[in-house]
């Protein structure tokens, strides 16, 4: 569960426009797959999670999908705004385990211009 | 609800000199507890987590250590800084039976 690759590593889109994010894992145990928004100078916010047994989840603007045969995972974005501007991390782990362990991709830095 | 608290926001520290970062969880029992470490152009990397009461596991080897003297208490701590040690280092929670993990806002080490 330790290698998440993310992809980009900064995007830049104009207001309006969508973005995507995208990681992929090698971990068949790892079965959760949230993401995190984190602005400058702050800790990480959970914005939106999908356990391995759906394929799609969405919350108002943002939707995650999950290709669990091809072990990668995608952060969606649409109609973004300025206040999206932020770092973007995925993880994967293992939801059973008690240890609780994620692990992260190295981040996407989203910029959204006015 | 539940918070986790965590200081200094911000720490300027000579090399050799000690370190402790001290983080505290409330309104939960016998949380998951962890050390995250973000370096400048690199992810969050798992440092140190926690099960219970003085049970710490390591991810990594490093100049730091870890402990947790109280159930919602998780301390970071170093004898002698390394100019390495520099970065973001954030705590996080996860409840017992749950499987979302909730961060702090971090403190910068600043090593010179």
């Amino acid at each position: 569960g330790e290698n998440v690759e993310q992809h980009p590593s900064t995007l830049s889109v104009q207001e309006g426009d969508s973005a995507v994010i995208k990681c992929t894992y090698s971990d068949s145990a790892s079965n959760y797959f949230p993401w995190y928004k984190q602005e400058l100078g702050k800790g990480p916010q959970l914005i939106i999670d999908i356990r391995s047994n759906v394929g799609e989840k969405k919350d108002q603007r943002i939707a995650v999908t999950l290709n669990k045969t091809a072990k990668h995972f995608s952060l969606h974005i649409t109609e973004t705004q300025p206040e999206d501007s932020a770092v973007y991390f995925c993880a994967e782990g293992d939801r059973g385990s008690t240890l609780g362990r994620l692990y992260f991709g190295r981040g996407t830095q989203l910029t959204v211009w006015p | 609800s539940q918070t986790i608290h965590q200081w200094p926001a911000t720490l300027v520290q000579p090399v050799g000199s000690p370190l402790s970062l001290e983080c505290t969880v409330e309104g939960t029992s016998n949380p998951n507890l962890y050390w995250y470490r973000q370096a400048a152009g690199r992810g969050l990397q798992l440092l140190f987590y926690s099960v219970g009461i003085g049970q710490i596991s390591s991810e990594v080897p490093q100049n730091l250590s870890a402990s947790r003297p109280q159930d919602r208490q998780f301390i970071l701590s170093s004898k002698k800084l390394l100019l390495s040690d520099s970065g973001f280092y954030l705590c996080a929670w996860r409840g017992e039976t749950g499987e979302k993990l909730f961060f702090g806002s971090g403190t910068q080490l600043s090593v010179l």
